[in-house]
């Protein structure tokens, strides 16, 4: 069974800082997707990451795959305030279609 | 384009009613997925369809639950005799196909249930 390890579940940060979200999956994995979710909304696809190695950056945000530590991250730089909402990752492996979803980690940028 | 929807966006019902969701997702997908999001469970899959089969159902959590697709498009979500546990957001989401294809999901905004 896969199961989706994601930390810190809450990030409390400062405008202008640094920070990495880490995902950590049990076992083959060969598709990694990055969520988004602001409060009372739905989830918003940020990024999808196919193979070992891959790195995708969007504005202030760069996700990275790693199949051999079986890790994803989620890098932001510079917070800013609009940064601010709950990040899932989810994973697919083999043919199975459902995704498998982390906890979260609820992100707040603080002025 | 129009992105997936679903309908009620917020549903109250008592204790032993029964419930139905819907779901019409992006125009053309053949996938569909439901999915349901708690506090204490966090998002979890309950079923598939690609066209109007189910071929994996394995996220339903009682036989309670059900769910029906008909014409490759709008699916519906049922569920029998309520329980509080029930409570929680209900996602939709569709993506254009499956096996080795990326499966990007597109997701709806929701069905909040609340079972008093």
């Amino acid at each position: 069974e896969l199961k989706v390890e994601q930390n810190p579940l809450f990030l409390s940060m400062q405008e202008g800082k640094n920070y990495t979200i880490y995902c950590n999956y049990s076992t083959t994995s060969d598709r990694l997707y990055w969520y988004r979710q602001d409060p009372g909304k739905s989830l918003e696809s940020l990024f999808v990451l196919l193979s070992n190695g891959a790195v995708k950056q969007e504005g202030r945000l760069m996700a990275s795959l790693d199949t051999k530590a079986r890790l994803s991250t989620l890098h932001i730089t510079a917070a800013v305030h609009d940064l601010s909402a709950t990040y899932f990752c989810a994973f697919r492996t083999g043919t199975a279609s459902k995704l498998t979803f982390g906890t979260g980690t609820r992100l707040q940028v603080t002025l | 384009g129009a992105g997936v929807s679903q309908s009620p966006s917020n549903k109250v019902t008592e204790k032993g009613k029964d419930v139905e969701l819907r779901c019409d997702p992006i125009s053309g997908h053949t996938a569909l997925y439901w999915y349901r999001q708690s506090l204490g469970q966090g998002l979890e899959f309950l079923i598939y369809f690609q066209g109007n089969s189910a071929p994996d159902k394995s996220g339903l959590p009682s036989d309670r639950f059900s769910a029906e697709r008909t014409g490759g498009s709008v699916s519906t979500l049922t569920i029998q005799r309520t329980q509080q546990e029930d409570s929680a957001v209900y996602l939709c989401a569709s993506s254009p196909s499956t096996g080795f294809s990326y499966n990007e999901q597109f997701f709806g905004p929701g069905t909040r249930l609340t079972v008093l």
